[in-house]
């Protein structure tokens, strides 16, 4: 299967810890990547690799993977990590990439 | 400072060809492990992967909509040029451009344009 398939939408207290799952075959073979995307903007990249930050990226976000599962955590959530979350990986082939179905968090 | 920019048109009409334009600065399309992707996003939907184009000219399409797509690059322009064919109301979508990059072991999208919305509609 080529699919990445991701909880719809969790929330999570001011200060909180979240986890935020997506699940694939490929993810057995290939590392998933992270985008955060706000309303009317495009998404960002907060992890990539096994569990790398770009620069700019608080250090509140990791990510981790397990089998079929990559998870991204956001450890100490804030009012602005409140967005959209896509994972993203190739497809069992090597050759494509494909987006998961994406995770709306919301901060209470 | 990486920046990717797309341009083309906003409203097509159902059969038309697509072309959207990629103008990017900051990194250059001959680098080794570089390459620019599309990826589109129909409203309040996931993102769709489309296409990308390698520094080597290694073109990779998504499997569903190859038949439709052509990717080229013009490295002394930093352009990248995405053609989608036959367009249809369900390609409604904002079109994203984004850096790729392949490093420390690692392939991501690192850097996005702004997007462009797409409409096709009679």
């Amino acid at each position: 299967s080529s699919e990445l398939t991701q909880d719809p939408a969790v929330s999570v207290a001011l200060g909180q810890t979240v986890r935020i799952t997506c699940q694939g075959d490929s993810l057995r073979s290939y590392y998933a990547s992270w985008y955060q995307q706000k309303p009317g903007q495009a998404p960002v990249l907060v992890i990539y690799g096994k569990n790398n930050r770009p620069s700019g990226i608080p250090d509140r976000f990791s990510g981790s993977s397990s089998g079929n599962t990559a998870s991204l955590t956001i450890t100490g959530a804030q009012a602005e990590d409140e967005a959209d979350y896509f994972c993203c990986s190739r497809d069992s082939s090597g050759n494509h990439y494909v987006f998961g179905t994406g995770t709306k968090v919301t901060v209470l | 400072q990486i920046t990717l920019k797309e341009s083309g048109p906003t409203l097509v009409k159902p059969t038309q060809t697509l072309t959207l334009t990629c103008t990017f600065s900051g990194f250059s399309l001959s680098t080794s492990g570089v390459g620019v992707g599309w990826i589109r996003q129909p409203p309040g939907k996931a993102l769709e992967w489309l296409a990308f184009i390698y520094w080597d000219d290694d073109k990779r399409y998504s499997p569903s909509l190859k038949s439709r797509l052509t990717i080229t690059k013009d490295t002394s322009k930093n352009q990248v040029v995405l053609t989608m064919t036959n367009m249809d109301p369900v390609d409604t979508a904002t079109y994203y451009c984004a850096r790729y990059y392949y490093g420390s072991g690692s392939r991501r999208f690192d850097f996005w344009g702004q997007g462009s919305l797409v409409t096709v509609s009679s």
